[in-house]
């Protein structure tokens, strides 16, 4: 089983300021890692995702994020923030373990409002 | 890519009603899931069909509820004798065999 901690319920920042919206997880086997973000009564789009390879992911809207497997972590970053991003971020796992359910575990959701 | 579609956006019924909700995945996506998010949390899983197979259910999913996907193209989420606690977004998502899913718009359900 996995499970997904977003360690901020809400961050407040001021544009053109950077953010990093913070994420652990637990598993007990190899996962994929994802960011999406929703806006108000929408679905969720797709940020970026880590799969293999290079720990550091680059999405889109200048997001990023680094995986580090020893702390657990996927942290999303962006050097400067704009308006437009203020919305609902959530983190994810799904598990990479062979299977063909990529089932995604949530968490909460960091609410990111980005303030002039 | 003409995205995954949900229909209706919007529900509100009177407790104890059937409703039924469409999802529509991405055309040749085989793979398609069902979540549930409730206010101020992350969506939860429900159910995950390949094909027309249903493969795994949540227990979250209780005995009033119900999906289908007879063709494996698109599919049916059922919730029979509603409670006020199944208010809630259903979000359906698909995929191509790959792990990133795509999601819809979801549809709001609001039990009254």
């Amino acid at each position: 089983a996995q499970s997904v901690t977003q360690l901020d319920s809400q961050v407040p920042v001021f544009e053109e300021a950077p953010v990093e919206l913070r994420c652990n997880y637990s598993s007990s086997v190899s996962v994929y890692l994802f960011w999406y973000v929703q806006y108000p009564n929408q679905g969720l789009q797709l940020l970026l995702k880590y799969l293999s390879g290079s720990t550091l992911v680059k999405g889109i809207n200048g997001f990023e994020a680094e995986f580090n497997k020893s702390q657990t972590s996927f942290h999303l970053r962006k050097p400067s923030v704009h308006i437009s991003d203020t919305a609902e971020y959530f983190c994810a796992v799904s598990p990479n373990s062979g299977g063909s359910n990529y089932k995604l575990t949530f968490g909460k959701g960091t609410l990111l409002t980005v303030n002039p | 890519d003409t995205g995954v579609s949900q229909d209706p956006r919007h529900k509100i019924t009177k407790r104890g009603q059937n409703v039924t909700f469409r999802c529509d995945p991405i055309s040749e996506h085989n793979r398609l899931y069902w979540y549930r998010q409730t206010l101020g949390q992350g969506p939860e899983f429900l159910t995950y069909f390949q094909n027309e197979a249903q493969l795994e259910k949540s227990r979250l999913l209780s005995d009033r509820f119900s999906a289908e996907r007879p063709k494996g193209s698109f599919s049916t989420l059922e919730i029979q004798r509603t409670e006020q606690g199944d208010s809630a977004m259903y979000l359906c998502a698909s995929s191509r065999g790959l792990p990133e899913a795509f999601f819809g718009q979801g549809t709001r359900l609001t039990v009254v």
